[in-house]
């Protein structure tokens, strides 16, 4: 059972360069969701999804797409970097159910927007 | 406009003794909040939660506390032991399944032996 798993670990971009984060979970779980963590920002959320082919904006959208075409994967597309999108950014998934929304990382993609 | 505030960006504590983590928020429609801990280079993995419609939640040597009328929040580590030492992140979530979870910004704890 391998959970939430991110890849690249580490990617370096240059401003205007497209590129796709990868995340998949194998735990079943219909709630999927991107953040991104900046020094004294805590946590934001991108992008999230709700099941295969449902998808909403969190606070910071703008500069991200997203997809979901199946339960497993949840793939993040940068389609023009911006050195303002230089970030830490964390994959979650969680069941979909009512109560505490307690959400399962991946251990992150760090990158960087020259 | 930060919904969840963690005011305090570090402490410093001593082995045994207790750590106390405060959060803030400012949004009443928030209906559960959640403490994670964070350590270098891994992603957060969830601690406790709490509903907002109780005021303590136990588990263990973590406790989290509730206060609606002030919308404040604090975990309590007793007593606290070298491996607390992570950041901390506060965070609460509304909407329907609670789609939306709003962290605040983060409290370094570092518990010293």
């Amino acid at each position: 059972n391998a959970g939430v798993t991110q890849t690249p670990k580490f990617q370096v971009l240059k401003t205007g360069q497209s590129m796709t984060l990868q995340c998949a979970q194998d735990m079943n779980h219909e709630y999927m969701s991107w953040y991104r963590q900046d020094p004294g920002m805590g946590l934001r959320l991108i992008h999230y999804s709700v099941g295969a082919g449902i998808t909403d904006q969190g606070e910071v959208p703008n500069g991200y797409n997203v997809s979901r075409s199946t339960t497993e994967d949840f793939p993040l597309r940068l389609l023009s970097a911006a050195p303002s999108q230089t970030s830490v950014y964390f994959c979650a998934s969680r069941l979909l159910e009512e109560g505490s929304g307690e959400l399962f990382f991946g251990e992150g993609s760090r990158l960087t927007v020259l | 406009d930060q919904q969840v505030k963690q005011n305090s960006p570090s402490l410093s504590v001593q082995e045994g003794r207790i750590s106390i983590l405060n959060c803030d928020y400012t949004n009443s429609m928030f209906d559960y909040f959640l403490w994670y801990k964070k350590y270098p280079a891994e992603g957060p993995t969830f601690l406790i939660s709490i509903s907002s419609i109780k005021d303590k939640n136990e588990d263990g040597r973590f406790t989290v506390f509730l206060n609606k009328s002030a919308k404040h929040l604090s975990l309590h580590i007793v007593p606290s032991q070298p491996g607390d030492s992570a950041v901390y992140f506060c965070a609460a979530s509304m909407g329907e399944y609670g789609n939306k979870l709003v962290f605040g910004a983060g409290t370094i704890l570092r518990v010293k032996s």
